[in-house]
């Protein structure tokens, strides 16, 4: 079983939709990031969260560090917002330890 | 400012051979990780460099080695390339230790024959 498991693995939306992406550890950690990675590879970080909340545009973070899961929500969804979408957390060392990502698709 | 810059994008090795990918750190940032992205996977960890020295370490083969100079910037070394080794070779900056965010370079596309 890995130590971060993402859902759903593949997710189609039409434009305008509320999208959600799950992510649970097993792993103690120290933060937790949300990245995004559109096909040329380059990867984006978009949020790092250690508790509680954070917000940027139409992207939502959460996390309950006492479930052990964060998810990852976009509203009103727009095609650009297509790419990978991965998780990864940051243990008791500094390395990060990723989820294997969701393929977002969303189609106007 | 530039970000975290990886050279080169794209490259094709044949089995056996070494290669060399390089990567300069975001301005300021003392920290470089190098991760390995197979294609469909997560990247995965390879090792972390802190004031020259390697921090930390994945579950990779010797074969793959790294450096940081003074200037912070990096290069990872692969030797006796398998196809396997076929993959996006990811480098990442922070400055310090790990309550910092993370910028990721564009990637290096290594493609092994």
């Amino acid at each position: 079983k890995n130590e971060v498991e993402q859902s759903p693995q593949n997710l189609t939306a039409q434009e305008g939709e509320f999208i959600t992406i799950n992510c649970s550890y097993s792993v103690g950690i120290s933060a937790l990031h949300w990245l995004q990675q559109h096909p040329g590879g380059g990867i984006v970080s978009l949020f790092m969260l250690s508790s509680g909340k954070k917000k940027h545009g139409r992207l939502i973070a959460t996390i309950n560090i006492q479930e052990k899961h964060s998810s990852l929500h976009i509203t009103a969804s727009h095609p650009r917002d297509s790419a990978v979408y991965i998780c990864a957390v940051r243990g008791g060392t500094d390395k990060l330890i990723f989820g294997t990502g969701t393929r977002l698709q969303v189609f106007p | 400012d530039a970000g975290v810059t990886q050279s080169p994008t794209h490259l094709i090795k044949t089995r056996g051979q070494q290669v060399t990918l390089r990567c300069s750190p975001k301005s300021g940032h003392d920290t470089v990780s190098w991760y390995q992205q197979a294609l469909g996977q997560g990247p995965q960890f390879i090792f972390q460099y802190y004031e020259e020295e390697e921090r930390q370490r994945g579950n990779f083969p010797d074969r793959f080695s790294g450096h940081q100079f003074p200037n912070y910037s990096s290069e990872l070394n692969v030797n006796a390339l398998l196809l396997g080794d076929s993959a996006l070779y990811l480098c990442a900056s922070s400055l310090g230790h790990s309550g910092n965010t993370i910028y990721f370079g564009e990637g290096s596309w290594l493609t092994v024959v």
